[in-house]
């Protein structure tokens, strides 16, 4: 069965300085791998979303994300954080013969002024 | 505009009681989706629908049930059996089934047991 982690639960970053958040997956295939985010109370909105190609995603509001298939990694990236980027970002991942997509626990991002 | 809109944002339940929640989509999405979470447990699959009349159970079906008799609507019923319901419910779509199609999510609902 695949499964994803993100290892870190709660991560603070001042604003302007660099994020990089965290997710492993466990699959047997190629992946389609997904990042979302949700503000608090909110539902939650695609980033960018991997399934072949290029390993180095653009994704929305300044985000990338890079697949490295040797680490089973799909890291989210922005050079730099704006106070509006705090919210909880959800990793995800699907395969062509399943029918559903597994999240991963989640990661809150916390940015101090 | 188009997307996905839930109702209420939040219910409040009493013990015994079944409650549902709505789900309605105008993106004309074949597949729909019903997910619980709770803190530190990102989302867990409830239901899902590929087509109208169709639905499979997900990974913790146990005291939910559900029902697609239009394409736009897949409302989530909450039942006496579930234990635990205090959760948010997030609803989503996507154009067809399969894991490579992008999920788009409703606001959620807040559901509390008093």
């Amino acid at each position: 069965a695949q499964s994803v982690t993100q290892p870190d639960i709660h991560i603070t970053v001042s604003e302007g300085a660099s994020l990089e958040l965290r997710c492993n997956y466990s699959y047997g295939a190629t992946p389609y791998l997904f990042w979302y985010v949700q503000s608090p109370g909110q539902g939650l909105q695609l980033l960018l979303k991997y399934f072949s190609g290029d390993t180095l995603v653009q994704g929305i509001k300044g985000f990338e994300a890079e697949f490295k298939r040797s680490q089973s990694s799909f890291n989210l990236r922005k050079p730099s954080v704006h106070w509006s980027d705090a919210a909880e970002y959800f990793c995800a991942v699907g395969q062509a013969a399943g029918n559903k997509l597994t999240f991963g626990g989640g990661t809150r991002v916390l940015v101090k002024p | 505009d188009g997307g996905i809109t839930q109702s209420p944002k939040y219910l409040f339940r009493k013990e015994g009681q079944n409650v549902t929640l709505s789900c309605e989509q105008n993106l004309n999405h074949d597949a729909m989706y019903w997910y619980r979470q709770d803190p530190g447990q990102g989302l867990r699959l409830i239901y899902y629908s590929q087509i109208v009349n169709d639905f499979q159970k997900g990974d913790i079906a146990e005291g939910y049930s559900v029902s697609r008799e239009k394409k736009e609507s897949f409302p989530l019923t909450v039942t006496s059996a579930q234990k635990n319901p205090t959760a948010f419910y997030l609803c989503a779509s996507s154009i067809g089934p399969g894991g490579q199609e992008t999920q788009y999510f409703g606001p959620g609902t807040r559901l509390l047991v008093l």
